[in-house]
């Protein structure tokens, strides 16, 4: 039974690109919710995704959105990179909305320079 | 006040020792709570949600405090693997997450 997985592992960008990460939820999963994991911090929650439509959004701004495709698949995509945007991007995935029964994948280190 | 804090650490235990770290939320309206453990360039994991009477699962002890809003986690006879930064996270109703900069934990041998 496959995990949640997401790609790449580790991306370097420089300030002012844009940048997308992708995430596959796991097997039975519908739902997919992303966070922003800065150094030393606490997972912040940035989206969720279900029924391929943004459902829920925390306190970021409109450089970061997202998708989700018709196979629960998503892609988190940054534009105008800060280097403040540099952190562990987090996917994670549950069933209906259910932010109890998360299952988090392992992750993209986003650095931008 | 942060919604969710957490002494940082980091907690230097030697091998064997019992543990407890406490998690504050300031949100009365928290209904589910849990701990999650994270190894260092990790995904966090979860570890064990908290209900209100309590509730044990080998050596972890969980505990919830509606009234001073804290939750607590006790690890006894610490073992070299426990060593991990512990998560807590809090949600109310169907609202995402929240979660604290976590408390490092090492275990010494």
């Amino acid at each position: 039974d496959a995990g949640v997985t997401q790609s790449p592992t580790h991306l370097i960008k420089t300030r002012g690109q844009q940048v997308t990460l992708r995430c596959s939820p796991k097997s039975g999963h519908d739902t997919v919710s992303w966070y922003q994991q800065a150094l030393g911090q606490g997972p912040q929650f940035i989206f969720q995704y279900y029924e391929e439509e943004e459902r829920q959004r925390g306190n970021f701004p409109d450089r970061f959105s997202g998708h989700q495709f018709p196979n629960y698949s998503s892609e988190l995509n940054v534009n105008a990179l800060l280097l403040g945007d540099s952190a562990l991007y987090l996917c994670a995935s549950s069933t209906t909305m259910d932010y109890n029964e998360q299952f988090f994948g392992p992750g993209t280190r986003l650095t931008v320079l | 006040r942060k919604e969710v804090e957490q002494d940082p650490g980091p907690f230097n235990v030697p091998e064997g020792a019992t543990v407890a770290f406490n998690c504050t939320y300031s949100n009365s309206a928290s209904q589910s709570f849990f701990w999650y453990r994270q190894d260092c360039r990790k995904e966090p994991k979860l570890l064990m949600s908290v209900y209100s009477s309590g509730n044990e699962d080998g050596r972890f002890t969980a505990q919830l405090n509606r009234a001073s809003q804290y939750i607590s986690l006790l690890i006894r006879d610490s073992k070299l693997s426990d060593s991990a930064t512990y998560l807590c996270a809090v949600n109310s109703g169907n609202t995402p997450l929240v979660f604290g900069k976590g408390t490092r934990l090492s275990v010494i041998a």
